[in-house]
């Protein structure tokens, strides 16, 4: 049974530009969420997908969104990035009927330069 | 929103000693897990743990739902036991775990 998995494991990008984060949840899991950890802080919640819908939202801005595919598979999508973006992002994922037992990948660490 | 704070933010213990988490809530939650982070940042589940006891090998942990805390204990502390520990606890409505800040565990040789 395959884990999740998150591409890729770094990215050093300039402030303005656009990052796009990649994730494939865990075999038989229909639910993603992705979630921002800064350097000393825990895990803070970005959004969940669920059946390719934003099922859940916390408290970022709209340029933070996302994608789920068919597969279950998911994108996060930063645009006009800020310093304060850097951090390791980490993506969640959680079978059916789960109440939030969530497994999560190894994270990709985003620096914005 | 709901708080979730742990305690101690840091300890530092020789191999061997035992070692007490603690995890606080604010509110009523559905669920409550406990992590560990690794120093590549993967975040381990360790348990799953709503209520009751649980135990898998040195570890264990309790949640005591009406009064709102979990403890997580290690016993018998390796160095491969240091990391992050992290409480997370889920909030149905919002669909979403809230985190602890954490506890930093050091285990010297």
């Amino acid at each position: 049974e395959t884990g999740v998995t998150q591409s890729p494991t770094h990215l050093i990008k300039t402030r303005g530009q656009q990052v796009t984060l990649r994730c494939s949840s865990q075999s038989g899991h229909n639910t993603v969420s992705w979630y921002q950890q800064a350097l000393g802080q825990g895990p803070q919640f970005i959004f969940q997908y669920y059946r390719e819908e934003e099922n859940g939202r916390g408290n970022f801005p709209p340029r933070f969104s996302g994608l789920q595919f068919p597969n279950y598979s998911s994108e996060l999508n930063v645009n006009a990035l800020e310093l304060d973006d850097s951090a390791l992002y980490l993506c969640a994922s959680s079978p059916p009927w789960s109440t939030g037992k969530e497994y999560f990948g190894p994270g990709t660490r985003l620096t914005v330069t | 929103g709901i708080q979730v704070e742990q305690s101690p933010p840091d300890l530092i213990l020789q191999e061997g000693a035992n070692s007490t988490l603690r995890c606080n809530f604010s509110d009523s939650v559905n669920n409550l897990q406990w992590f560990h982070q690794n120093p590549w940042g993967q975040l381990i589940n360790l348990f799953y743990i709503p209520s009751g006891t649980k135990q898998n090998g040195r570890l264990s942990a309790t949640t005591v739902a009406t009064e709102r805390y979990s403890l997580l204990y290690i016993s018998s502390s390796q160095t491969t036991d240091s990391g992050v520990y992290f409480c997370a606890v889920f909030i149905q409505g919002a669909q979403k775990l809230v985190f602890g800040q954490g506890t930093r565990l050091t285990i010297n040789p």
